[in-house]
């Protein structure tokens, strides 16, 4: 089963404009994590967030986490040709030793 | 890549027959993962390492048995393959100090 669900599942839009993709979860966590997939290749890890922190930021990504929600927002602000790629949310939950849980992911294209 | 290698890359074979997948990393990080990936399931966890010899299952492991003799490779073993496990397989590591992964190249997986 997967811990983690993004939504929508795939989002089409312009360069320049925002794209926001949303993750939500069922059981509690320690911290929140969003991986990026170019086609045909592996993941990257692109940002942490600890279950006792409300939003992060790194470059063009912002990342937002509501635990009592059981739900975080991945916002990536002026988007490019070369942010299209599949986004995944992966959770590492406190009873689950060291390994992550992974949603079925959201398909970005950004055209220019 | 952070030094994580896969071979092969890729392989088509019959079903019923054995087939061994290496993951290679040369930073001594103690974690391995293997990880399967399916369209509509994002990835799901196979089985993965903790040390040398030290080795756990996760959410999709029947069918499979990994190894762990040395550090660096991670070996995942189909003992007799079936069209169900047609996959993209992915092996990855986590970093000292952290619990962010880094994930190989992928291997693409048909079982005829």
């Amino acid at each position: 089963s997967q811990q983690g669900e993004e939504d929508p599942q795939a989002l089409s839009i312009q360069e320049g404009e925002n794209a926001t993709m949303n993750c939500s979860y069922k059981t509690s966590i320690n911290n929140l994590q969003w991986y990026r997939q170019n086609s045909g290749r592996g993941l990257v890890h692109l940002i942490l967030i600890r279950s006792n922190e409300r939003e992060k930021h790194s470059g063009r990504l912002r990342v937002t986490l509501d635990t009592s929600k059981k739900s975080s927002s991945l916002l990536i602000t002026a988007s490019r040709a070369a942010d299209t790629a599949s986004y995944f949310c992966a959770t590492l939950s406190n009873n689950a030793g060291n390994m992550l849980t992974f949603g079925g992911g959201t398909r970005l294209m950004v055209k220019p | 890549d952070a030094g994580i290698t896969q071979s092969p890359r890729h392989k088509v074979t019959e079903t019923g027959t054995p087939v061994t997948l290496r993951c290679h990393q040369t930073e001594n990080h103690r974690y391995m993962y293997w990880y399967r990936q399916d369209p509509g399931h994002g990835l799901r966890l196979i089985h993965y390492s903790y040390g040398v010899k030290d080795t756990d299952k996760g959410e999709v492991s029947d069918g499979y048995s990994v190894s762990r003799s040395k550090t660096e490779d991670f070996l995942l073993t189909l003992e007799s393959a079936t069209s169900s496990q047609t996959s993209v397989y992915f092996c990855a590591i986590r970093g000292a100090g952290t619990d962010t992964q880094y994930f190989g190249p992928g291997t693409r997986l048909t079982v005829l």
